[in-house]
């Protein structure tokens, strides 16, 4: 049973498209994050929800846009995508948001804008 | 701010042998220090963390990291490497301040080989 599970796994689509990617974690827990990791491997937190309520929101361009139906959902919809926008996005879960819970990935979604 | 700072890009080191991957950081107040592993095409997976208490933390798969607050360090450790252990490792700290946001360092590939 996996326990972060996003989907697409791969996402190719082409400049000024809107595009989606689903997140849904069956641990329990509280807390979740989008995370987007670079060419160089690079990675950064972008947005953080605790029980569906935003709580870190990076300085994240305003076509990036999460959104949390439930604790178990954090899905991130992308408007206007760019070529800068290829990497691949990890969603990630938490028990809850204290500093000593470790975080659980999901397998990442590689989107590739050309 | 936080920071932490991996040193070393890439790691190589012969079957058997011990490894260590270096990692400092920087913060305000008291840290919580994380290492994560992640292997090709794979989300980060936790291996240990260091709250409170003892400073040798033993993790998963053998490893075991050294939170030594005088040199803001938290180096990870392994006593006889395996070739399944080469991976991208990363390093990660959360503090009191900032949401508690999880900062991570830009990650250490290690290569064992045999």
């Amino acid at each position: 049973d996996t326990a972060v599970s996003q989907t697409p796994k791969y996402l190719v689509t082409q400049m000024g498209n809107d595009k989606s990617i689903k997140c849904e974690q069956n641990l329990g827990h509280d807390t979740m994050y989008w995370y987007k990791q670079d060419s160089k491997k690079f990675l950064k937190i972008m947005f953080s929800y605790n029980n569906k309520e935003l709580i870190i929101n990076e300085t994240v361009p305003n076509r990036f846009s999460p959104k949390s139906p439930d604790k178990a959902h954090l899905n991130l919809h992308i408007n206007s995508l760019e070529l800068g926008d290829s990497a691949v996005y990890f969603c990630a879960s938490s028990r809850r948001d204290t500093l000593n819970t470790e975080a659980f990935f999901g397998q990442g979604t590689r989107l590739t804008v050309v | 701010a936080q920071s932490v700072a991996q040193p070393e890009d890439q790691v190589n080191v012969a079957e058997g042998n011990p490894l260590t991957v270096k990692c400092t950081y920087s913060v305000s107040g008291n840290p919580y220090l994380f290492w994560y592993v992640q292997y090709p095409n794979r989300g980060l997976q936790f291996l240990l963390k260091y709250i409170t208490g003892d400073n040798l933390v033993k993790g998963s798969y053998g490893f075991e990291a050294e939170f030594n607050k005088s040199q803001t360090s938290f180096h990870l450790k392994k006593p006889s490497a395996l070739v399944s252990d080469s991976a991208l490792y990363f390093c990660a700290v959360r503090v009191n301040t900032n949401a508690g946001k999880s900062t991570f360092g830009d990650g250490t590939t290690l290569t064992v080989k045999p």
